[in-house]
This record gives structure tokens, C-alpha cells and sequence, in this order.
């Protein structure tokens, strides 16, 4: 059973960078069958997607967010990270990490499972 | 603005079916498949159907999926209690080199 878990500081001043760590437990990043993704939820309001990342490196982003955006990997720590930069309080929100799964071209890719999320606050 | 369209709210008494729309384009729904996320209070979102219409194993057969065109719709039949949350919709858009939206969510509230 795959599990998730994210850390990192809850609390981040206005024009830094905020920084994140998802750990992967009981199954392994560098699986040829799965991305390795990062969602956010304002509070009280939707998700966004933030992009995602394959084993060997290659990620995808948000359009909306892709020139502050970095997603790494770390295979021997079984680990991939997040790093938003020059936040403001619009960045406010709880971070998820999640395996995107890839269905192929007929069934899509879907989200399973997420981790339990993180607050992040932006705040001086 | 989400991408994909949700009522904000939806409701229905114990027993009841209750349906979900999600609403999207051609480069979307309209070209991929739907996915949806069911989010209890206070917690993470869990995949509830995937593919427009498959269950993963645990998802009562009381949650179905389905997907026409460029929109797609989740029904609850025998509506009960624990039913009561965030339901989201979420898709591949092929525009832009691909990303993934979602919708905005509807709050089920079971009466």
C-alpha cells in the first residue's frame, strides 16, 4: 500500500520561496508507471494542480504557475519536492502530494493516492 | 474560474439518487477521460471513479460514473449520511502542452 506524506515549513513570508517534501512509503518513485504530482486548496475553496514529475526528471507544469514552479526527485531518498517561488498570501492553501497514474491513452491517468496534506501559510 | 464546471452546491434526503454535472470543452472532456475525487470534511480528496466509469476496489457500487460529449455526470444512488461532501471532476486538457484542471467542487449535503 502506497502512502504519501508531505512536510516542510507552515509558514512562509511574502516574496520567498516556499519548499516542500513528499516521502513515498511502500512502493517506489522510480517506477516506470506513475507521475509524481503536487496539488494545492486555498482555504474553503477548489483544487489546483501544480505539476508533476517522472522518475527520469521530466516534469510538467501548471501554465497558470510554471514560471515560479520547481518539482525535483531524489530516487535514493524516495522523495520528490516542490519549491514555489516569490509567494504572496494567494499561495495560502494546504499541499497535496499524489501519484498520478498512467492509464494509457484509453483509460487516462488519475490521481490515487494523495497524501494527507500540509498548510502552508504566507505571512510576515 | 475553473476549467471544468460543478453546481457550488447539490443536496438530497437518505435513499434518494442525487447526479453531479461536470461540464467542459473539446480539449478536455470532450477528448479525454473523467476522473472523480470525493473529499469527507477535513480531509484529503480519494479517488472515487476513474476512467469516466470505473470504481476502485472499496467504492461502493452505489457511485457510478458516466461521460457524454464535453460533459460528465457522478450519480449516488441510496443516498446515506456519510455521503455528505467535496465532490471534484478532473480531466486532461490537451491545451497549452497538456496540464490537468479540475472542477470547481459541489457540496453534497445529505437532509
Amino acid at each position: 500500500q502506497v502512502q504519501l506524506q508531505e512536510s516542510g515549513p507552515g509558514l512562509v513570508k511574502p516574496s520567498e520561496t516556499l519548499s516542500l517534501t513528499c516521502t513515498v512509503s511502500g512502493g517506489s518513485v522510480s517506477s516506470g508507471s506513475y507521475y509524481w504530482s503536487w496539488i494545492r486548496q486555498p482555504p474553503g475553496k477548489g483544487l489546483e494542480w501544480i505539476g508533476y514529475i517522472y522518475y527520469s526528471g521530466s516534469t510538467n507544469y501548471n501554465p497558470s504557475l510554471k514560471s515560479r514552479v520547481t518539482i525535483s526527485v531524489d530516487t535514493s531518498k524516495n522523495q520528490f519536492s516542490l519549491k514555489l517561488s516569490s509567494v504572496t498570501a494567494a499561495d495560502t492553501a494546504v499541499y497535496y502530494c499524489a501519484r498520478l497514474i498512467l492509464g494509457g491513452s484509453y483509460l487516462g491517468n488519475w490521481f490515487d493516492p494523495w497524501g494527507q496534506g500540509t498548510l502552508v501559510t504566507v505571512s510576515s | 474560474q475553473s476549467v471544468l464546471t460543478q453546481p457550488p452546491s447539490a443536496s438530497g434526503t437518505p435513499g434518494q439518487r442525487v447526479t453531479i454535472s461536470c461540464s467542459g470543452s473539446s480539449s478536455n472532456i470532450g477528448s479525454n477521460t473523467v476522473n472523480w475525487y470525493q473529499q469527507l470534511p477535513g480531509t484529503a480528496p480519494k479517488l472515487l471513479i476513474y476512467s469516466n466509469n470505473q470504481r476502485p476496489s472499496g467504492v461502493p457500487d452505489r457511485f457510478s460514473g458516466s461521460k457524454s460529449g464535453t460533459s460528465a455526470s457522478l450519480a449516488i444512488s441510496g443516498l446515506q449520511s456519510e455521503d455528505e461532501a467535496d465532490y471534484y471532476c478532473a480531466a486532461w486538457d490537451d491545451s497549452l502542452n497538456g496540464h490537468v484542471v479540475f472542477g470547481g467542487g459541489t457540496k453534497l449535503t445529505v437532509l
